[in-house]
């Protein structure tokens, strides 16, 4: 069964503009959550998909967006780029399974977004 | 709200050493725990996970027991070797939640 794919793997912004990153989750998994990885933060929470709809979201301001397709796939958005933006993207899919207690999730490779 | 709270680094062990990453958190329900790793340039792979009080999770010589009493989650290792460097993450998901919380990382490098 394939991973968690991510694309592209790498980017280079200026500031001001906006990026699109996409996810591809395992397949049959049906949830996808977004953290932003950074030295001085860590990993922090994004938001998560589920079905199409945003589920949960985490403290970041409205410059970053996202959407997931019918197909489970994701995108996420991140408008107006400022330098603080650079970090690593990272997306992970779960088997969302009615009553379980399991919440493992997969991750892909990570973007690796740079702002200049 | 839930955190995690895992030992500072960097760690600096010699090969075959006995390694221990602390993790301690809070949560608010009934969490699973996770222990990840991530190698320089990848993402995060789960290296163990447990998910009711006193399991033990395990793979390739790791180990965690889940301590509700404590509310904690150690690494162990009997015998490390150059190829466990990397960075470890505790981190725990509230059930369903799509959502996992993640300790700050503790850096070990293992020196031959």
């Amino acid at each position: 069964k394939a991973g968690v794919t991510q694309t592209p793997r790498y980017l280079i912004k200026t500031r001001g503009q906006q990026v699109t990153l996409s996810c591809s989750p395992i397949s049959g998994h049906r949830s996808v959550s977004w953290y932003q990885q950074t030295p001085g933060q860590g990993l922090q929470f994004l938001f998560e998909y589920f079905s199409e709809t945003q589920r949960n979201k985490g403290n970041f301001p409205g410059r970053f967006s996202g959407r997931q397709f019918s197909n489970s796939r994701s995108e996420m958005n991140v408008s107006t780029l400022e330098l603080g933006d650079s970090a690593l993207y990272l997306c992970a899919s779960s088997l969302v399974v009615a009553g379980g207690q399991d919440n493992e999730q997969f991750f892909g490779p990570g973007t690796r977004l740079t702002v200049l | 709200g839930d955190s995690v709270t895992q030992m500072e680094g960097p760690v600096t062990l010699s090969e075959e050493a006995f390694l221990t990453i602390n993790c301690t958190y809070t949560a608010t329900g009934y969490p699973s725990l996770f222990w990840y790793v991530q190698y320089p340039g990848e993402g995060l792979q789960l290296l163990l996970k447990a998910t009711k009080a006193d399991d033990k999770g395990s793979n390739k010589g790791f180990e965690a027991t889940y301590r509700k009493e404590t509310t904690s989650f150690h690494l162990e290792k009997g015998s490390v070797q150059v190829s466990d460097s990397a960075v470890y993450f505790c981190a725990l998901s509230v059930f369903n939640a799509g959502k996992s919380t993640f300790g700050d990382g503790t850096t070990l490098t293992v020196k031959p």
